[in-house]
């Protein structure tokens, strides 16, 4: 089955510092989505790809779709202490019987030290 | 309401008496969606539905786990006999559409089994 490897598993990191994490796949997806989770509450969609080659700001968050349609990555800059959670890709297939579900990766816990 | 509701919040029960959790979608949302998450990952894909319709269940792990959206709203995800291997979050998410929409996830069920 599908499969994707989220990368890093952990970073700490200083205030003001910014943050890099990826997510690579075994199978093409036409959609990528990465989740905020913070504890006690669900994945909170932060940004949402739909095209190859998309790169998508939502404020101080940049994701890129890429260009293969196995890949993205998520880059905080800036970092702030409520940037701590758990980050979490997800891909999403067009068609076939795997069509409406979401794969996560296994998410990367970020800490931001003051 | 304004986002995906999920009860109960927690429920603890004995082993081998059955279970049913609520999931109640974003207003307007035709799909809706049950994953599982173990402490630590991302959630797993159990089943969707688009309105009342039951698109793919390749993720119930078994006959014991079944879900029901009769009226195309609100879902129930049943595990009959419970074991303690079904100890898990239970999370609910739902989208406005099945192809390229983004899914919103709830709070989750905590189901623990004793």
């Amino acid at each position: 089955g599908q499969q994707l490897n989220q990368s890093p598993q952990s970073m700490f990191i200083q205030e003001g510092e910014d943050v890099s994490m990826n997510c690579t796949s075994s199978s093409i997806f036409n959609t990528w989505l990465w989740y905020k989770q913070e504890p006690g509450e669900g994945p909170v969609l932060l940004i949402a790809l739909y095209k190859a080659g998309e790169l998508t700001s939502n404020g101080r968050l940049t994701a890129q779709f890429g260009i293969t349609r196995k890949d993205s990555f998520l880059n905080i800059s800036a970092s702030i202490p409520s940037d701590v959670g758990i980050y979490f890709c997800a891909g999403q297939s067009a068609g076939g019987t795997s069509y409406g579900k979401l794969t996560f990766g296994q998410g990367t816990i970020l800490t931001v030290h003051p | 309401g304004a986002g995906v509701s999920q009860s109960p919040r927690y429920k603890v029960t004995k082993r081998g008496q059955d279970v049913a959790l609520r999931c109640d979608p974003i207003s307007g949302h035709v799909s809706l969606y049950w994953y599982r998450q173990a402490l630590g990952q991302g959630p797993e894909f159990l089943t969707y539905f688009n309105y009342e319709a039951q698109q793919d269940k390749s993720g119930l792990p078994n006959d014991r786990f079944s879900a029901e959206r009769p009226e195309g709203s609100i879902s129930t995800l049943t595990i009959q006999r419970t074991e303690q291997r079904d100890s898990a979050m239970y999370r609910c998410a739902s989208s406005l559409s099945v192809s390229d929409a983004p899914q919103h996830f709830g709070d989750g069920t905590r189901l623990s089994i004793l």
